[in-house]
């Protein structure tokens, strides 16, 4: 069954502006935590930002922020003044017990000069 | 902190052959994940270990694929024979458990190896 749904295959953007990336997700513990990952060109993927299923507040890191609306099941990734270098593919994660990870299919970003 | 190591980066192997991948994570990470990302899709999760034991091992097709993490550390993925649908990128990841305290214990990922099969 598909845990994590990411709708949006691509997106553009223009340079300077905002942007959010869409995540729902799906299920029934009360625990959980949900990550975004950046994965550029390159191929490594890179940590951005976590919001635990109890956390009550938004999460943010620098530019990265995370609209968790926990009863829509949706944990959408805002990036704000957007960059060249935020062009990449963006996966969002939960993990669930036992330290699993659940990956969704990916939205690729392009930020246009 | 030394990152989680992974080699080869790159192999390229003709179908029906076989070839071994080799991951190495992150000191005292207890958890070890290995996907498989086939071009513009989201890693797929083949197996976890949690130390030397398996977790979660159901994705992974066990008629060609192996997998071990024999002294809970390092761990070796095998291919034996492999098909053309096995072209990926092989990446391994690392995480602690979650423990009281620790937020977010996100997963380290390795620099993958890029499989191409002929």
């Amino acid at each position: 069954a598909q845990k994590i749904t990411q709708t949006q295959p691509g997106m553009f953007v223009q340079e300077k502006e905002a942007v959010t990336l869409d995540c729902t997700y799906d299920t029934s513990d009360q625990s959980y935590g949900l990550f975004w990952y950046k994965q550029p060109s390159s191929g490594e993927m890179i940590f951005l930002i976590y919001q635990g299923s109890y956390d009550e507040q938004n999460a943010t890191e620098g530019r990265y922020s995370l609209n968790f609306q926990k009863a829509r099941k949706s944990a959408n990734l805002v990036i704000s003044a957007s960059q060249l270098g935020d062009s990449a593919m963006y996966f969002c994660a939960m993990r669930r017990d036992f330290n699993k990870f659940y990956f969704g299919s990916g939205t690729k970003l392009n930020v246009k000069p | 902190e030394a990152g989680v190591a992974q080699s080869p980066r790159y192999k390229i192997i003709e179908k029906r052959q076989s070839v071994a991948f080799w991951c190495n994570p992150i000191s005292g990470h207890a958890t070890l994940y290995w996907y498989q990302q086939i071009l513009g899709q989201g890693p797929k999760l083949l197996i976890q270990f949690q130390n030397n034991g398996v977790v979660d091992d159901s994705q992974l097709p066990k008629d060609r694929f192996s997998a071990e993490r024999l002294k809970g550390v390092d761990s070796t993925l095998k291919i034996q024979p492999a098909k053309l649908e096995d072209s990926a990128v092989y990446l391994c990841a690392s995480s602690q458990l979650p423990l009281a305290g620790q937020r977010s214990n996100e997963q380290f990922f390795g620099p993958g190896t890029r499989l191409t099969v002929l």
